[in-house]
């Protein structure tokens, strides 16, 4: 069974740098490429980083570029997102997701989800 | 960017009608479309993916249709279970795009 949880969620102030984590199991993580969605409460989904298998390519969309980097460790399963200089605009629910297989930029499977909220 | 437009923003529909959901890309995703359905409280699972294929375990009466710029997600014989909201996902180029989601609640 494909599992996804990440962490790393919480209480940040503006202008501060915060670190989420998801661990994969259930799947050859360094076979998929991997990404993070979030969603503001009572808002849609925004997709904010993907990263492929080898970790050498990754793609962001401009809300956060230069702000937030995407990396994995094929070795422990794990991706991250670092996000720096938090805005209030970042808040909202992280999910860790994965390709539902190669050249398909289409998630199948998500984490539950880790809050982050930017609020002084 | 590639912006999706979903119709309608919300829904209503009665137990075993059938319901239609569109989505327009504002240029050609060459069938790089998903669609996601999301319940309150719970992570978006993806329903279908490249326009028509079903996700595995996702019952058969939903199904996608579409090309160019317009899809669509149908589901057959409305269920309990099937509220929620529901995104699609352009995956052709990025940044990724989602539509604005459409709410579709029981009457």
């Amino acid at each position: 069974e494909v599992l996804l949880v990440e962490s790393g969620g919480g209480l940040v102030q503006p202008g501060r740098s915060l670190e989420l984590s998801c661990a994969a199991s259930g799947f050859i993580f360094r076979d998929f490429y991997m990404a993070w969605v979030r969603q503001a409460p009572k808002k849609g989904l925004e997709w904010v980083a993907t990263i492929s298998t080898s970790g050498t390519t990754t793609y962001y969309p401009d809300s956060v570029r230069g702000r937030f980097t995407i990396s994995r460790d094929n070795a422990k399963n794990s991706l991250y997102l670092q996000m720096n200089s938090l805005k209030s605009e970042d808040t909202a629910t992280y999910y860790c997701a994965r390709r539902v297989r190669e050249n398909y930029a289409h998630l199948a499977y998500w984490g539950l989800g880790t809050l982050v909220t930017v609020s002084s | 960017d590639i912006q999706m437009t979903q119709s309608p923003h919300s829904l209503s529909a009665s137990l075993g009608e059938n319901v239609s959901i569109e989505c327009l890309a504002s240029e050609g995703i060459s069938n790089y479309l998903a669609w996601y359905q999301q319940k309150p409280g719970k992570s978006p699972q993806l329903l279908i993916y490249y326009v028509s294929r079903l996700q595995d375990g996702v019952p058969s009466r939903f199904s996608g249709s579409g090309s160019g710029t317009q899809y669509s997600l149908k589901i057959n014989n409305m269920q309990p279970e099937d509220e929620g909201v529901y995104y699609c996902q352009q995956g052709y180029k990025y940044p990724l795009t989602f539509g604005s989601g459409t709410k579709l609640e029981i009457k």
